[in-house]
């Protein structure tokens, strides 16, 4: 069964501060997505990771993928308390169309 | 921006009685699923739908639980007799044929088992 791992699970960080999101999984795949989920609400699609090295930027947010190492990172530059969250990677295994989520990141950044 | 559109956002039902949670997903979408979530878990895959049959489903995805496509735009996820342990967020998502720009989830119907 495929198992998709993150940490930390809670984040508290600083404004302004830079911090790193994993993403482990545990078998071949070649897509990955990041979503983040706001409190009772639904998922919003951040990234969608196609290749091995691939890199997506936007905002103060930057995600990268290495399938080789079966790792993904969510990059957080110079958080700012809109970036509170929770945040999910998401793995569909080659020639699956459902996601295996991860346990989620629950970001909170203070002012 | 298309949107999946999910109702009810709420509902409460009594253990055993049957519920229909309601989809309308984007337009040009060809796959279909439902994902769940337990309050303050992860997301769970329950089942995806092509061509008008399941195309996979999850070990969650019992004899209590089926989908439908009625018509040309809704998607329906029927549970025919809730459990406590049923209630939970039950989202809604489409994607096209490959999902190079990712799935679109609906916002949602937090199923409340009493």
């Amino acid at each position: 069964e495929l198992k998709v791992e993150q940490n930390p699970l809670f984040l508290s960080m600083q404004e302004g501060k830079n911090y790193t999101i994993y993403c482990n999984y545990s078998t071949t795949s070649d897509r990955l997505y990041w979503y983040r989920q706001d409190p009772g609400k639904s998922l919003e699609s951040l990234f969608v990771l196609l290749s091995n090295g691939a890199v997506k930027q936007e905002g103060r947010l930057m995600a990268s993928l290495d399938t080789k190492a079966r790792l993904s990172t969510l990059h957080i530059t110079a958080a700012v308390h809109d970036l509170s969250a929770t945040y999910f990677c998401a793995v569909d295994l080659s020639g699956a169309n459902n996601l295996f989520f991860g346990t989620g990141t629950r970001l909170t950044v203070i002012p | 921006e298309p949107e999946v559109t999910q109702t009810p956002s709420h509902q409460v039902t009594q253990m055993g009685q049957e519920v229909i949670l309601r989809c309308v997903p984007i337009s040009n979408h060809l796959y279909f699923y439902w994902y769940r979530q337990i309050l303050g878990q992860k997301v769970e895959f329950l089942v995806s739908f092509y061509n008008n049959e399941i195309s996979e489903k999850s070990e969650i995805f019992d004899d209590q639980f089926s989908v439908e496509r009625p018509d040309g735009s809704n998607f329906t996820l029927k549970i025919r007799s809730t459990k406590l342990e049923d209630s939970a967020m039950y989202f809604c998502a489409s994607s096209e044929a490959r999902p190079l720009w990712g799935y679109t989830f609906g916002s949602g119907t937090r199923l409340t088992v009493v």
